[in-house]
């Protein structure tokens, strides 16, 4: 079935550094995708989206990439911080009108000051 | 606004005893979704709604269910417990259903 996964179920990085997570996407009928936060405990929470009829979406500290030649999304953190730590979600709405998540497994980003 | 917020926050049951958890949105939002999420996975889709009235399934409805008689309130059923639906299950909702979806904070289910 159509799926969404991340390469990288686990990132650590230095306080300070940039993070990049990765997201492969199956369904080349997706058309939005959005990527979530979720800290322990708590609900996903929207991070960024970008839409199929783009590349690059920019956002506060934050950038998506789509490259949907060979159906992969990435989340760019730039100059992560402690408070980033928590794990990322990529999900994707196959264009159905009731707008339909399909996420992957989620990566962990550990930030270490 | 407060959002989309969930009740119980957490409940322990036991095997086929029946709850409903609830789930209410005061941002006028057209559509409610049920994900649970096992631990170490992603969202799963229990059951969606694009309306009042109107109800659906999703990725893993079986042993659940759920109605929607106002905008504001999609609760979810589980009639007969089973330690498979043990599982953290978050309430989402959007504006138009092709736009971000906004999660409540969870209900952390555990069947015995």
């Amino acid at each position: 079935g159509e799926s969404v996964g991340l390469h990288l179920p686990t990132l650590s990085v230095q306080e300070g550094d940039n993070s990049i997570i990765n997201c492969a996407y199956s369904n080349s009928a997706s058309d939005y995708f959005i990527w979530y936060k979720q800290e322990s405990g708590k609900g996903p929470q929207f991070i960024i989206d970008i839409r199929s009829n783009m590349d690059k979406r920019q956002g506060q500290r934050v950038t998506v990439l789509l490259n949907k030649t060979v159906k992969h999304l990435s989340l760019q953190i730039a100059a992560t911080q402690p408070g980033d730590s928590a794990v990322y979600f990529c999900a994707e709405n196959d264009g159905t009108s009731y707008g339909k998540l399909t996420f992957g497994q989620g990566t962990i980003l550990t930030v270490h000051p | 606004n407060a959002g989309v917020t969930q009740t119980p926050k957490f409940r322990i049951l036991k095997i086929g005893q029946s709850m409903t958890l609830q789930c209410t949105q005061d941002m006028n939002h057209n559509y409610m979704y049920w994900y649970r999420q096992d631990p170490g996975m992603g969202l799963k889709l229990i059951y969606y709604s694009v309306g009042a009235g109107i109800t659906d399934k999703g990725e893993v409805p079986n042993g659940y269910n759920v109605s929607r008689s106002t905008t504001e309130d999609f609760p979810l059923r589980l009639e007969l417990a089973a330690p498979s639906q043990t599982s953290v299950y978050f309430c989402a909702s959007s504006y138009l259903g092709e736009e971000t979806q906004y999660f409540g904070p969870g209900t952390r289910l555990l069947v015995l």
